[in-house]
């Protein structure tokens, strides 16, 4: 069964550089999710998305934004990177935006920052 | 919002024996718990799920239960194997659609 796919896998940055992550949702599911986790910690929500819209808002600082394409892939986008900013992040996708939707999670981006 | 707290934060286990994990959660609203067990370096997958209308649920070796009342929920696993060994997260929503996730347990299953 197709999964979460999340781009690129790898990514290392200077800081004050930008840097954009990709998520591609299972098909069918219109909701995204992205999550920040640091070494030993636990996920932390940033945004989601439903239909398109922003649907929560979390811990995602002002220096990132994220949108949902018509085809409903999502585009985390991190300006300004900082050390702090090292992380795995993951976007997980559903169908529907209820409780108890599932949210599969993809495999995560690693992004180190120089 | 919700607070999902998580315990032990590390556990040791020999292969064979049981383990139990206890979260408990401060949103009265909250009817959804799952938990997800995190490979290091790899994905949060889940691996069972509870809803407030339901006291317990198995799935093989693994079974969660759910007390309302008292704001709490456990994960058992009986005959642990080393493959077992991982970091398992709870979360709790109900509130909000998004998962507050608590702060993770590192189960560690000696061969």
């Amino acid at each position: 069964a197709a999964g979460v796919i999340q781009s690129p896998r790898h990514l290392i940055k200077e800081k004050r550089e930008t840097a954009t992550l990709k998520c591609y949702p299972i098909p069918r599911h219109d909701t995204v999710y992205w999550y920040q986790q640091g070494p030993g910690q636990d996920p932390q929500f940033l945004i989601s998305f439903y239909e398109k819209m922003q649907s929560d808002k979390g811990s995602i600082p002002d220096r990132f934004s994220a949108q949902q394409f018509s085809d409903y892939h999502s585009e985390l986008n991190m300006s300004s990177l900082e050390l702090g900013d090292s992380a795995l992040y993951f976007c997980a996708s559903s169908l529907g935006l209820g409780l108890g939707n599932e949210q599969f999670f993809g495999p995560g981006t690693r992004l180190t920052v120089l | 919002g919700e607070n999902v707290e998580q315990h032990p934060s590390t556990l040791s286990v020999q292969e064979g024996d049981s383990a139990v994990i206890k979260c408990t959660y401060s949103d009265s609203a909250s009817n959804y718990f799952p938990w997800y067990k995190q490979e290091l370096g790899k994905r949060p997958q889940l691996i069972i799920d509870i809803r407030s209308n339901v006291g317990e649920k198995k799935d093989q070796r693994i079974a969660v239960t759910l007390n309302k009342t008292a704001k709490h929920f456990s994960l058992h696993i009986t005959e642990t194997q080393p493959e077992d060994s991982a970091v398992y997260f709870c979360a709790a929503s109900g509130g909000s659609y998004i998962p507050t996730f608590g702060r993770g347990t590192s189960l560690i299953v000696h061969p």
